[in-house]
């Protein structure tokens, strides 16, 4: 049973607009999640993660907000670049837990057309 | 730091035959995780090592699959003997910390065709 999904295999944004990528998770235990980004041919890159404790951080042209009560995570990024096209990964891991790993969904693919 | 390093990256082999895949890690990493990454499944752990031990194998699929940790800076995943549905990309990520919340590093991957 997958932990950590996301439902959208793909998505295509014009550049400058914004992209959104989701993510449901299952387990409320989880500490932190993450987003990773992946090209082809190279391993994920870690990008950006926020605490179960909060519901938003922002680095510069991304932000991740948590909606913890709908176990619902979200990757905004503002404004899209095409160097922006990758797979993108979420991530949860829960600190101290039986699996003590990052649980990964399966990935969003993101194009974004200049 | 060259980052995690994964040998080689590209492995195309017969059935039947032994594959080993190598890791170094970073170097101050105590934390160290194989993952494999295919359509069906996505990218799922196979088994991780904190501080040179093997902490958890479950992932590991099959008695076919075994990986050594012998210092820290080195470690291999072998698969003895190979089939083609263990074709797939392997990952190698590292971490200063078991529990991170800037996740783990990983390496470029090694994308092992079994035919």
């Amino acid at each position: 049973d997958q932990q950590v999904k996301q439902n959208s295999p793909s998505l295509s944004v014009q550049e400058g607009r914004i992209s959104i990528l989701n993510c449901d998770y299952t387990n409320s235990m989880f500490d932190y999640f993450l987003w990773y980004k992946k090209y082809p041919a190279e391993g994920p890159t870690f990008l950006i993660s926020i605490s179960s404790i909060k519901d938003k951080n922002e680095d510069g042209r991304f932000t991740v907000f948590l909606n913890k009560s709908a176990k619902h995570l979200s990757l905004h990024i503002v404004p899209s670049q095409p160097g922006d096209s990758a797979v993108y990964f979420c991530a949860a891991i829960e600190f101290g837990g039986s699996q003590g790993n990052l649980i990964f969904g399966k990935g969003t693919k993101l194009s974004v057309k200049p | 730091d060259a980052g995690v390093i994964q040998s080689p990256r590209h492995e195309v082999t017969e059935m039947g035959q032994e594959v080993t895949l190598r890791c170094k890690p970073i170097s101050g990493h105590n934390s160290l995780f194989w993952y494999r990454q295919t359509m069906m499944r996505g990218l799922e752990l196979l088994i991780y090592f904190n501080n040179n031990v093997p902490i958890d194998d479950s992932g590991m699929p099959e008695d076919r699959f075994s990986a050594k940790m012998p210092n820290a800076s080195f470690s291999t995943l072998k698969i003895q003997p190979s089939e083609p549905r263990d074709s797939a990309v392997y990952f190698c990520a590292s971490s200063f910390l078991v529990y991170s919340n800037y996740g783990y590093t990983f390496g470029s991957g090694t994308r092992l065709t079994v035919v």
